[in-house]
């Protein structure tokens, strides 16, 4: 299994563009989560989703989308990136059945200019 | 809502002290906690979790309900504990989002 994957590793964006992080995970777990990672504030949530269809809002939404229309794939979305928004992103995906532990993927560290 | 507190942003330690690092979360009911681990250049990865009452590289948790806290214990640090260190809490009972801490580096100093 290749557990949670991330694409891209890193970019760069300029202020005003969009882009997409791609995250998918190959454990059939029910339950995924986007967190963005700034020194001196962990790990804040974004958005998580607990099965195909159904998203929610996390800790700190503004500016992001989510969808999930399968269970292994869970993109997020910038619409108008800023440079509050340079992090280091984290997708995670969990299981009732592994008492949900959160499994990481590599993460992306994303930089606005 | 619930919260997690870390109080150190680094905790330097010799090789071969005791470790602790401090969790206290803030939440009246029955939560699940958890510490996660980063070693450099790697992925974040559970280290233990409080129902598990079990010892993984030496690290033991213990959940002090009365006091709202749950630290990371190790007796004697060895260099490849250099990592960051994150508590986190989840609220007991199907799917809850999960509350992490601001971490903290531990350094062990050869």
């Amino acid at each position: 299994n290749a557990g949670v994957t991330q694409t891209p590793k890193f970019q760069v964006l300029k202020t005003g563009q969009s882009m997409t992080l791609q995250c998918a995970q190959d454990m059939n777990h029910e339950y995924m989560s986007w967190y963005r990672q700034d020194p001196g504030m962990g790990l804040r949530l974004i958005h998580y989703s607990v099965g195909a269809g159904i998203t929610d809002q996390g800790e700190v939404p503004n500016g992001y989308n989510v969808s999930r229309s399968t269970t292994e794939d869970f993109p997020l979305r910038l619409l108008s990136a800023a440079p509050s928004q340079t992090s280091v992103y984290f997708c995670a995906s969990s299981s009732p059945g592994r008492g949900h532990e959160q499994y990481f993927g590599p993460g992306t560290r994303l930089t606005v200019t | 809502a619930q919260r997690v507190t870390q109080p150190e942003k680094l905790l330097s330690v010799f090789k071969g002290a005791p470790v602790e690092l401090k969790c206290n979360y803030s939440y009246s009911g029955s939560p699940e906690l958890f510490w996660y681990v980063q070693y450099s250049r790697q992925r974040l990865q559970l280290l233990l979790r409080h129902i598990s009452r079990e010892s993984i590289k030496g690290f033991t948790a213990d959940l002090n309900k009365g006091e709202t806290s749950f630290h990371l214990k190790k007796p004697f640090a060895q260099e490849e504990d250099s990592a960051m260190y994150y508590c986190a809490l989840k609220l007991g009972g199907g799917y809850q989002k999960v509350t992490f801490g601001t971490g903290t580096k531990l350094q062990v100093i050869p």
